[in-house]
């Protein structure tokens, strides 16, 4: 069984468009997160939410619009998307914030902007 | 500066051979350290946490130095399947996030 699975995998898409990654986890944390990993390998937090409530929003453009519907699924919206957003986004749980707690990574979504 | 440091590497290695990564960090507040493991095209997963009294899994072993604000991996007998980039990651407290680096790549050979 996957512990935090994300939809689509890969998402090749044209300049201008909007497009949404969804991810479930089924380990019953409470806490997920939205990562970036840019072309030069460099994976940086993006948001981070707490039992459906928004605890960490990095500098971030607007463009980029979180989602929890509940605790279990954390979906990212992407509008007028660019060439910059080009990158793999991954998602990712953790048992609950507070204290560290190892953080599972799903199996990432492949972002292309032509 | 950046928070966390790594040399990209990569490192290549003949199967067999011990290699050690280091990594610094900026932020004398963090508290918690760990290596991840990414294997080309995959998801992060954690290798093991960092204490400060060093510690051992297997063919690895953790150090910190919390004084030079540095940790260390040292990877004993390579084998092929460790070949991967290696995350060195911190963390603060409370809501922070982690804070990785960018990794460090090995390679062993046959």
């Amino acid at each position: 069984d996957t512990a935090v699975s994300q939809t689509p995998k890969y998402l090749v898409t044209q300049m201008g468009n909007d497009k949404s990654i969804k991810c479930e986890q089924n380990l019953g944390h409470d806490t997920m997160y939205w990562y970036k990993q840019d072309s030069k390998k460099f994976l940086k937090i993006m948001f981070s939410y707490n039992n459906k409530e928004l605890i960490i929003n990095e500098t971030v453009p607007n463009r980029f619009s979180p989602k929890s519907p509940d605790k279990a699924h954390l979906n990212l919206h992407i509008n007028s998307l660019e060439l910059g957003d080009s990158a793999v986004y991954f998602c990712a749980s953790s048992q609950d914030r507070g204290t560290y707690n190892e953080q599972f990574f799903g199996p990432g979504t492949r972002l292309t902007v032509l | 500066r950046k928070e966390v440091e790594q040399d990209p590497g990569p490192f290549n290695v003949p199967e067999g051979a011990t290699v050690a990564f280091n990594c610094t960090y900026s932020n004398s507040a963090s508290q918690s350290f760990f290596w991840y493991r990414q294997d080309c095209r995959k998801e992060p997963k954690l290798l093991m946490s960092v204490y400060s009294s060093g510690n051992e899994d297997g063919r690895f072993t953790a150090q910190l130095n919390r004084a030079s604000q540095y940790i260390s991996l040292l990877i004993r007998d390579s084998k092929l399947s460790d070949s991967a980039t290696y995350l060195c990651v911190t963390w603060n407290s409370g809501n922070t996030p982690l804070v990785f680096g960018k990794g460090t790549r090995l390679s062993v050979i046959a």
